[in-house]
């Protein structure tokens, strides 16, 4: 059954800690995406990946750090330099180019105590 | 800078009617519009993609249309069901920055 997966479902952090989403595919697909989601604005891109070992910044990416070491694969770190993590996170994928449909996974809702 | 907007927020409806959502953006050099449909503390469930080549899509109960031009596209919902209640995402691909530009939705309650 293929898909995105997501977990944990939900998290808590700390202030000052640094936290890792996960997000895993067994679509094949060659490109993943994050993105964040807050009430009453549309979703906003984290960081973006096209190919393995290689990532690019979204319009957010301050606080966050990612890595792709596999193709499957795209954890997002929340860096305690993120002012204002409490957020819905989705992971989403693709196929390479432009013509592509972008696939989602159920989300990460982080929140800040 | 794409902008995608979504009007109105919230949509009530009795359940049985054919609605219409809209969608504008603001940049027509896009390589394809996807619809979504979000319920609540979930993730995006996609509808419908439409390249910018194509006018319109269909699947089930639901036609998408596109009319890349005027920076317009419609979502149409035939015979609406109380399960139809979410909220509908629009979103353009640019190709910068390999991105989706989303609006912020349209609030849909279908009453029984």
């Amino acid at each position: 059954d293929g898909g995105i997966t997501q977990s944990p479902k939900y998290l808590f952090r700390k202030e000052g800690q640094n936290v890792t989403l996960s997000c895993e595919q067994n679509l094949n697909h060659d490109a993943m995406y994050w993105y964040r989601q807050d009430p009453g604005q549309g979703l906003r891109l984290i960081y973006y990946s096209q190919i393995v070992n290689d990532f690019q910044k979204g319009d957010i990416a301050e606080g966050y750090s990612v890595s792709r070491e596999k193709k499957e694969s795209f954890p997002l770190t929340v860096t305690s330099a993120q002012k204002n993590p409490t957020a819905f996170y989705l992971c989403a994928s693709s196929q390479a180019g432009y013509y592509n449909e972008q696939f989602f996974g159920p989300g990460t809702r982080l929140t800040v105590l | 800078k794409q902008e995608v907007t979504q009007i109105p927020a919230a949509l009530s409806v009795p359940e049985g009617e054919n609605l219409v959502l809209n969608c504008s953006f603001t940049d027509s050099a896009i390589y394809n519009l996807q619809w979504f449909r979000q319920d609540p503390g979930k993730g995006l469930t996609s509808l419908l993609l439409i390249q910018s080549s194509q006018r319109e899509q269909t699947s089930g109960r639901l036609n998408a249309s596109l009319d890349k031009s005027s920076g317009r596209s419609t979502l149409y919902i035939a015979a609406s069901q109380p399960g139809d209640s979410a909220t509908y995402l629009c979103a353009v691909f640019t190709g910068a920055n390999s991105k989706l530009t989303f609006g912020k939705g349209i609030t849909l309650s279908v009453r029984p």
